[in-house]
């Protein structure tokens, strides 16, 4: 079952902090999170493990919350660069992820 | 490494004719994904691989879609007879489930088709 996203967009203006909620009917192993730009492919952010593990490739931080089964991005001090659309993915089985419906980000000068 | 490329970038066909859309993973890597993104459906898994074996087709659309996968290196993913409802951008995946790596995916470009 899809991990539901919220909000499902929003706008910031640079420096802002904003924070991306997803959560699932499903008892959560782990929650992948990815940023896809405009025309370009998903690259991914972070990954959050039961237990506390955690890693990423930015500085951005996360939550995992397993009892009540979601997740949360935390984008501080907004750049230019933070635009685009954050997925939530959680593991359905084995290696297959299920993608949430994104959370579309717009950074404003 | 270069990581994932796809072939082609950009597909504009006309109804009915075959597709082949191509995949090369990353070296080393053993699970290969196949997804298609549109904006009323979002990103969508088709089918995976592990070892070049697909573990889960049941995302493929239709009998119009085959993936295979004949060895570690490359994969592709046809549709025939295509129909204008295929367009879409197609992504190919591909992780190593080494523990090492906390199964990241890494996504190639993706081919833009067009099926006028």
């Amino acid at each position: 079952q899809q991990p539901v996203q919220s909000p499902q967009a929003v706008i910031l203006r640079e420096g802002e902090d904003a924070v991306i909620n997803c959560s699932s009917s499903k008892a959560l192993y782990s929650v992948h999170w990815y940023r896809q730009k405009h025309g370009e492919a998903p690259v991914f952010l972070m990954i959050l493990l039961k237990g506390g593990e955690q890693k990423g490739h930015e500085k951005i931080s996360a939550s995992f919350n397993e009892k009540k089964q979601q997740s949360s991005l935390y984008l501080t001090a907004s750049q230019l660069s933070y635009s685009g659309t954050y997925f939530c993915g959680t593991f359905r089985q084995n290696y297959q992820l299920i993608w949430g419906a994104g959370t579309k980000l717009i950074i404003k000068p | 490494d270069a990581g994932v490329i796809q072939s082609p970038r950009h597909e504009v066909t006309e109804m009915g004719q075959e597709v082949t859309l191509r995949c090369k993973p990353i070296s080393g890597h053993d699970y290969l994904f196949w997804y298609r993104q549109t904006m009323m459906r979002g990103l969508e898994l088709l089918i995976y691989f592990n070892n070049n074996v697909p573990i889960d087709d049941s995302g493929m659309p239709e009998d119009r879609f085959s993936a295979k996968m004949p060895n570690a290196s490359f994969s592709t993913l046809k549709i025939q007879p295509s129909e204008p409802r295929d367009s879409a951008v197609y992504f190919c995946a591909s992780s190593a489930s080494d523990s090492y790596s906390y199964n990241e995916q890494f996504f190639g470009p993706g081919t833009r088709l067009t099926v006028l």
